[in-house]
């Protein structure tokens, strides 16, 4: 069965610090990896889009690295701001079609000034 | 250019009722995908249409049923209401052969209480 698991589940920080969020995956075949933010009431939104041969993405203060070796992703934010408060979806997409999607229950991220 | 729109924000029903959800893509967007989000679940797909057809559906009794009408917009029913169907209620959209075919664009959702 595939699978996303995300670490940790919740994670307080302060404004300015640097974090780094968990993505293990056991999804068969592999086409690509998403982290999504989701905001409190909103949908989510793609923050990066990663395929089996790249291992970093950056968007931002948000970078994104794979290893599709050992199956796993995590997701940095460097120098956090209040509005980086919310949960941090990681999507595993299996072959071609977006109905082949396996999320995880993201990490829910709270930035305290 | 305007997102993807959904109705209701909120709803509020009793066990054994019946809802329509309803979903406006992007323009130009061909795909409508729904998802239930429940609390402390992940986002878990509910059905696909392409081009006014059901493409897939995902693991769900048949009392989750939709449709997509010929401006590709969708609505989600929802039948015989239990209350663990109260949950948040996504709609996506994307254009299935446009160049960021993969990347979906997610509405605000509808957020389906059952009491």
């Amino acid at each position: 069965k595939n699978q996303v698991e995300q670490s940790p589940q919740s994670l307080i920080i302060l404004e300015g610090k640097n974090c780094t969020l968990q993505c293990n995956y056991t999804v068969s075949p592999f086409s690509n990896l998403r982290w999504y933010k989701q905001d409190t009431g909103r949908g989510p939104v793609s923050l990066t889009i990663m395929t089996f041969s790249e291992n970093t993405k950056s968007n931002g203060r948000y970078t994104a690295t794979l290893d599709a070796d050992t199956k796993q992703s995590s997701l940095h934010i460097t120098a956090s701001q209040l509005s980086d408060s919310a949960s941090y979806i990681c999507v595993v997409a299996s072959g071609g079609g977006a109905d082949g999607l396996t999320f995880g229950k993201g990490t829910h991220l709270i930035i305290q000034p | 250019e305007a997102g993807v729109t959904q109705s209701p924000t909120h709803l509020i029903k009793t066990r054994g009722q019946q809802v329509t959800l309803r979903c406006s893509p992007i323009s130009g967007h061909t795909s409508v995908y729904w998802y239930q989000q429940a609390l402390g679940l992940g986002l878990q797909f509910l059905l696909w249409y392409d081009e006014g057809e059901e493409r897939n559906r995902g693991n769900f009794p048949p009392r989750f049923s939709g449709r997509q009408f010929p401006n590709y917009s969708s609505e989600l029913n929802v039948n015989a209401l239990e209350l663990e169907d109260s949950a948040l209620y996504l709609c996506a959209s994307n254009n299935p052969r446009g160049t960021v075919r993969d990347i979906q664009y997610f509405g605000a959702g509808t957020r389906l209480s059952v009491l």
